[in-house]
């Protein structure tokens, strides 16, 4: 079956320290995996994609296909990365399948 | 532009009654999409659209109905209403062409079932 799985509900860090955010995918082809983020109040909006190999507002993300793994990290939490995170697969040229997603919150 | 516009933002039904979930989007986007976001379940597919006229089922689609008369326009029918659908609904929409996976969503729709 082809399914996104982020094992963690909530994550909780302090401010500075380094976050990482988990995601495992199941797909029998060549995976295009994203990150989406939904801030307090704000729309579900795209975060990072793997084939950019960017960093966006200090994330990364490598997707390891051995461990068919896409984890989110960030070296530094700051407050405002707060938010609900959604880890999801491309599936055909029509569709985006989500996780579970998961509550990050940074404590000051 | 306004984006991905969807209306109501809040709704109480009882079970049994019925209600339709309007969404339209404003940049003649030719893919839209409903998805649902339950606690812990994260979002999951209940139709799509790929042009008007055209609309195909997600992984949830039971229980609901959608049309695609116009581009700009998907709503999403409740016929009886039942608890199980009390949720969070987002709207989605996007180009045509080669896709970057960006979907461009709707502030949501809130329902409870009661």
């Amino acid at each position: 079956a082809q399914r996104v799985t982020q094992p963690e509900k909530l994550l909780s860090v302090f401010k500075g320290a380094p976050v990482e955010l988990k995601c495992n995918y199941s797909y029998s082809g060549s995976p295009e995996l994203f990150w989406y983020v939904q801030y307090s109040r704000q729309r579900l909006q795209l975060l990072l994609r793997h084939i950019s190999r960017e960093s966006i507002k200090g994330f990364t993300a490598d997707l390891n296909k051995g461990e068919t793994s896409f984890h989110l990290k960030k070296p530094f939490a700051q407050e405002e990365d707060s938010a609900m995170y959604y880890c999801a697969l491309l599936l055909g040229a029509q569709k985006l399948v989500f996780g579970q997603g998961t509550r990050l919150t940074i404590n000051p | 532009n306004a984006g991905v516009t969807q209306t109501p933002k809040f709704r109480i039904l009882k079970i049994g009654q019925s209600m339709t979930l309007q969404c339209a989007q404003d940049m003649n986007h030719n893919y839209m999409y409903w998805y649902r976001q339950d606690p812990g379940m994260g979002l999951k597919l209940i139709y799509y659209s790929v042009g008007a006229g055209i609309t195909d089922k997600g992984e949830v689609p039971n229980g609901y109905n959608v049309s695609r008369s116009t581009t700009e326009d998907f709503p999403l029918r409740l016929e009886l209403a039942a608890p199980s659908q009390t949720s969070v609904y987002f709207c989605a929409s996007r180009g045509s062409g080669a896709w970057t996976g960006e979907l461009f969503f709707g502030e949501g729709s809130r329902l409870t079932v009661l």
